[in-house]
């Protein structure tokens, strides 16, 4: 199985830039495509697809969330965080059967 | 708009079994892939099992091989996922998913809570 690892937590000030990060145990990536996907996650509540395809943003999520990366390493990034935007961010990796995810990235409040 | 309603959680005792539907509404549900992923508590997200589009494929996570069973109903536009020889380790939050592998996992449910327990 391919192996997505994610810090536990990230403490970011409001309005500044969040950055969070995915690594593979391997390549996640065929020809152009880049088939890595970001989940928010808010407490008590479902997870919603934040960005697709490595880059791609999902419908209706706001454009301060953007997405890069390649191969085996990949990042979201939030630009400025708002205070809506504290929960848990999970990569997902679809290259390979099982789909795995990472463990998941807390953002905090500093 | 896309909605996954789920149903059928609640308290089961190891062994026994359990079976959750899912009802999809806003989208044409025969055109999707739909998958389970549970998350148990205060732990991460796992993908359990998911299902083509028109039901001939089924795919699953090696630890639920053989004990679930994921199907669907294209008529209703409903998901299932029945769930046997149910053991503690499955307690666990059971979210179904629209499930395009290029696309993502993009609609949720609200999630179905199992917990397998004496």
């Amino acid at each position: 199985d391919i192996v997505l690892t994610q810090s536990p937590a990230l403490a970011v000030s409001l309005g500044q830039r969040a950055t969070i990060s995915c690594r593979a145990s391997q390549s996640v990536s065929i020809s152009r495509y880049n088939l890595m996907h970001w989940y928010q996650q808010k407490p008590g509540q479902q997870p919603k697809l934040l960005i697709y395809r490595a880059s791609n943003l999902a419908s209706g999520i706001p454009a301060r969330f953007s997405g890069s990366g390649s191969g085996t390493d990949f990042t979201l990034t939030i630009n400025p965080v708002q205070a809506d935007d504290i929960a848990t961010y999970y990569c997902q990796q679809s290259r390979e059967s099982p789909p795995t995810f990472g463990g998941g990235t807390k953002l905090e409040l500093k | 708009e896309v909605q996954l309603v789920e149903s059928g959680g609640g308290l089961v005792q190891p062994g026994r079994s359990m079976k959750l539907s899912c009802a999809a509404s806003g989208f044409t549900f025969n055109n999707y892939d739909m998958a389970w992923v549970c998350q148990a508590p205060k732990k991460g997200l796992e993908w359990v099992a998911t299902i083509s589009y028109d039901g001939s494929s089924t795919y699953y996570r090696d630890s639920v091989k053989g004990r679930f069973t994921i199907s669907r109903d294209n008529a209703k536009s409903t998901l299932y996922l029945q769930m046997d020889s149910l053991r503690s380790e499955d307690t666990a939050t059971y979210y179904c998913a629209r499930h395009g592998s290029a696309l993502g996992m993009d609609a949720w449910g609200q999630g179905a809570s199992v917990t397998v327990s004496s």
